[in-house]
């Protein structure tokens, strides 16, 4: 099966760069996503890149894939005290019509003001 | 606009009792729905998904069962409970054309006591 492994903990202050990382083990992954969940609430679709992407930008956010180790990235600019939350690194199912996906465990974020 | 809804938001059970855990989605139509678990500590394990009415695939063996009597409809069921089962239940669904992008509810605390 996939697995997508991911660090737990990340504290930061607030107006620093926080940058979870995140690797997983299926290397024909179509997309690649981050998702985040604030306390007690569902998880929300923060962003997504697609795997022949190497970077993606939105905003406060960077999405960095590196397929050849295997490892993507998310970069908050700025971060923010409303930005604490678990996000979550996820990996598609491989040819996968059914939108199956594999989470990694979350990393619990805390912004520090 | 789609929107999904889950309840109860939480439920405490005792062991050996039953669950009913309902999920409803609104503004689409033919979704793939989904129950992922989250246990305290650990990410999120897809326990069942379905593709159409009555169509039910589970991811692992456990002491829980699914339904989907209507379109639109998703529910997940126990007819005794385990300590084990606790946890936080998500439902989700998808679009069948973009894998991948789930859309999740708030949420359904359960513990068994």
């Amino acid at each position: 099966g996939e697995d997508v492994e991911q660090s737990l903990f990340l504290s930061v202050r607030e107006g620093d760069s926080s940058v979870i990382n995140c690797t997983y083990t299926d290397s024909s992954s179509t997309y690649l996503y981050w998702y985040k969940q604030e306390p007690g609430a569902g998880l929300q679709l923060l962003t997504y890149i697609f795997s022949n992407m190497d970077m993606k930008q939105d905003q406060r956010l960077t999405v960095l894939l590196n397929k050849k180790d295997k490892h993507l990235s998310l970069r908050i600019a700025d971060t923010q005290t409303g930005d604490s939350a678990i996000y979550f690194c996820a990996e598609s199912d491989r040819g996968s019509t059914l939108g199956r996906l594999y989470f990694g465990r979350g990393t619990q974020l805390t912004v520090w003001p | 606009s789609q929107t999904i809804h889950q309840w109860p938001a939480t439920l405490v059970q005792p062991v050996g009792s039953p669950l009913s855990l309902e999920c409803t989605v609104e503004g689409t139509s033919n979704p793939n729905l989904y129950w992922y678990r989250q246990a305290a500590g650990r990410g999120l394990q897809l326990l069942f998904y379905s593709v159409g009415i009555g169509q039910i695939s589970s991811e692992v063996p456990q002491n829980l069962s699914a339904s989907r009597p209507q379109d639109r409809q998703f529910i997940l069921s126990s007819k005794k409970l385990l300590l084990s089962d606790s946890g936080f239940y998500l439902c989700a669904w998808s679009v069948v054309a973009v894998a991948g992008e789930l859309f999740f509810g708030e949420g359904s605390r359960l513990t068994v006591l």
